[in-house]
């Protein structure tokens, strides 16, 4: 079965970086573009950007362009979502989720919280 | 970006009751999905390009709309549906998401 376990929680202060991970399993990993979704407390979802495990190919909305970064490792079926110059409001859960047959996303991770505070 | 705008942000309902959930895109669309989500999981994932129901997704639920207008309805609302539903348009990037709309017991 398709899963996607994502790595344990984060502390940073500000001005730091963090790189989450989530490990692909259970289908054929170059095959699904991978997503990352975040919410921040009690707020709604944000799509943070994605990208294609086969090439590397990545897409990111305007506003995480310059912070955010992801890459993949095809040998250990992971990818990574670096963020960096951490802000309070970066505060949140970050999830990362797989990319079905069509535009949706069929399967999530349990999500990472990520807490930035001094 | 395409804004995508969910009515009502929350509603109280009893168990039996039909239900139904608005989300209006700010431009014509041709993909929009919608999700549940309940209080410490992640979203799942219910139906996709507006009225297709994902496999093993009761059928209580369904989707319509096109262009702008898209409804997610449940026919007759189960104790497990209170949660927190979102739309979301894949038409074109970014992937932008409803506020949600949260589904409480009455």
């Amino acid at each position: 079965q398709v899963q996607l376990v994502q790595s344990g929680a984060e502390v940073k202060e500000p001005g730091a970086s963090v790189k989450l991970s989530c490990k692909a399993s259970g289908y054929t990993f170059t095959t699904y573009y991978i997503h990352w979704v975040r919410q921040a407390p009690g707020q709604g979802l944000e799509w943070m950007g994605r990208i294609n495990p086969s090439g590397g190919y990545t897409n990111y909305p305007q506003k995480f362009q310059g912070r955010l970064t992801m890459t993949r490792d095809t040998s250990t079926t992971t990818v990574y979502m670096e963020l960096s110059n951490l802000r309070s409001e970066d505060t949140a859960v970050y999830f990362c989720a797989k990319r079905g047959s069509g535009s949706y996303l069929d399967h999530w991770g349990q999500g990472t919280l990520l807490t930035v505070s001094s | 970006d395409i804004q995508m705008t969910q009515s009502p942000s929350s509603l109280s309902a009893s168990v039996g009751d039909r239900v139904t959930i608005t989300c209006r895109a700010g431009q014509s669309i041709s993909y929009l999905n919608w999700y549940q989500q309940k209080p410490g999981q992640a979203p799942k994932l219910l139906i996709y390009a507006a009225s297709n129901l994902l496999s093993g997704v009761p059928s209580r639920f369904s989707g319509s709309g096109s262009g702008t207008d898209f409804t997610l309805t449940i026919s007759s609302l189960q104790p497990e549906d209170f949660a927190t539903y979102y739309c979301q348009q894949s038409y074109s990037t970014p992937w932008t998401f409803g506020q949600g709309t949260k589904v409480e017991i009455k």
